[in-house]
């Protein structure tokens, strides 16, 4: 059961660099979204999407970029990296009825120098 | 906007003593009132949650306890032992609404 399935662990990029976080989950769950965790502010919500195709901006999209093409797959670019950037981003996905528990991914610890 | 308060930001307790964490909200649609634990290097993970209908819900040696009328609900941690040390978060939140708001985050250290 490998659940929600974020790469890579841990990255360190450059002001000005691009890059892409992986996120994938293998439960057929409709909701899938984006968390950033910084000290002292708790989880925000970045991006969220309900459905392959369909997405919408949380409380802090600026920066992100997100598609949905398959169920499974919802990955998270960053297009010119800033040192505001510098966090920790989880990938969470629930079901769309029932309790609507949410999964998290163990996350990526991102720095940007 | 502050739709969610936590309190405290951390705290200690001593082993075998009560932890009590609280979370007071805004909404009045909220109708799903969840706890999350968090231990390092991990994601969050669903802890209890209780529905408005009931004033509690007791799992184990974790209580939630729901004041409607103070739009408030706390996690009672009984017996705290060494292994609940981590990070609680209180996500309430209301059917239809997609972005789902999280407290700031509570950091619970147990002490032998």
């Amino acid at each position: 059961n490998a659940g929600v399935t974020q790469t890579p662990k841990f990255q360190v990029l450059k002001t000005g660099q691009s890059m892409t976080l992986q996120c994938a989950q293998d439960m057929n769950h409709e909701y899938m979204s984006w968390y950033r965790q910084d000290p002292g502010m708790g989880l925000r919500l970045i991006h969220y999407s309900v459905g392959a195709g369909i997405t919408d901006q949380g409380e802090v999209p600026n920066g992100y970029n997100v598609s949905r093409s398959t169920t499974e797959d919802f990955p998270l670019r960053l297009l010119s990296a800033a040192p505001s950037q510098t966090s920790v981003y989880f990938c969470a996905s629930r079901r769309e009825t029932g309790t609507r528990e949410l999964f998290f991914g163990s996350g990526t610890q991102l720095s940007v120098l | 906007q502050q739709q969610v308060k936590q309190s405290p930001q951390s705290l200690i307790v001593q082993k075998g003593g009560i932890s009590i964490i609280n979370c007071a909200y805004e909404n009045t649609a909220f109708d799903y009132f969840p706890w999350y634990q968090q231990f390092p290097g991990k994601g969050p993970a669903l802890l209890i949650a209780i529905r408005p209908d009931v004033s509690e819900k007791k799992e184990g040696r974790f209580t939630i306890s729901f004041n409607k009328s103070a739009k408030q609900f706390s996690l009672h941690i009984m017996d705290s032992q060494p292994g609940d040390s981590a990070t609680y978060f209180c996500a309430p939140r209301s059917f239809g609404n997609e972005k789902l708001t999280f407290g700031t985050g509570t950091r619970l250290t147990i002490i032998p």
